[in-house]
């Protein structure tokens, strides 16, 4: 069965800081990975997807991913308040008909 | 925002009855999915659907069926409602299945007493 680990959190972070948001992956052959976020009481939405080892950035989100140790992670610099939010790791197979996600990680920015 | 409109967006209902939800789409694209949110087990596939009248089980599909007669409806049926099935219920859609770009609608709350 395909597993998707991702630390429940809260993590809490100052203003300013950089957030790092981690997820580890059971299955070998997972090809794409997705990061999702998800405000309290709304629906996800994608933020970034990576398909290759190393870094991809997008403004002030950086995915980072190592298929040999089956792990990818979120970084988020200068954090805003407005990051507080439930991060939610997926990861494809092949067709990403069946995407699965992990339990999402709670991050609360401080002011 | 993607064109999802999800109903009802809440219901209550009792042990044993059946119960449809809804996902309409104005997007016209080939995939719609099922999922359904709960505390500690995150979001998981029910049922998914590449086109009209093709669909497929998802991880926890037992006590789910769903029905596509239309490219933008996607309805979601409980045959027999359970405690267990008390959860958030989220649709999805997605114009190509290989991007795995998910666009999702609110999301229906439904409590089974």
């Amino acid at each position: 069965q395909k597993e998707v680990e991702q630390n429940s959190g809260p993590l809490s972070v100052p203003e300013g800081a950089i957030a790092s948001l981690n997820c580890t992956y059971s299955d070998r052959g997972s090809q794409s990975f997705f990061w999702y976020r998800q405000y309290s009481g709304k629906s996800p939405e994608l933020i970034m997807f990576i398909y290759s080892n190393g870094d991809k950035e997008d403004g002030r989100f950086t995915a980072q991913l190592n298929k040999a140790s089956q792990y990818v992670s979120l970084l988020i610099r200068d954090s805003q308040p407005s990051d507080s939010a439930t991060y939610l790791c997926a990861v494809g197979v092949g067709s990403n008909y069946k995407l699965t996600f992990g339990k999402g990680t709670l991050l609360t920015v401080n002011p | 925002d993607a064109g999802i409109t999800q109903s009802p967006r809440h219901k209550v209902t009792e042990t044993g009855t059946p119960v449809t939800l809804r996902c309409h789409q104005t997007e016209n694209h080939r995939y719609m999915y099922w999922y359904r949110q709960d505390p500690g087990h995150g979001l998981r596939l029910i049922h998914y659907s590449y086109g009209v009248k093709d669909t497929d089980k998802g991880e926890v599909s037992d006590g789910y069926s769903v029905s596509r007669s239309k490219t933008e409806d996607f309805l979601l049926t409980l045959e027999s409602a359970t405690s267990s099935q008390t959860s958030v219920y989220f649709c999805a859609i997605s114009e190509d299945a290989n991007t795995g770009e998910l666009f999702f609608g609110e999301g229906s709350r439904l409590t089974v007493l």
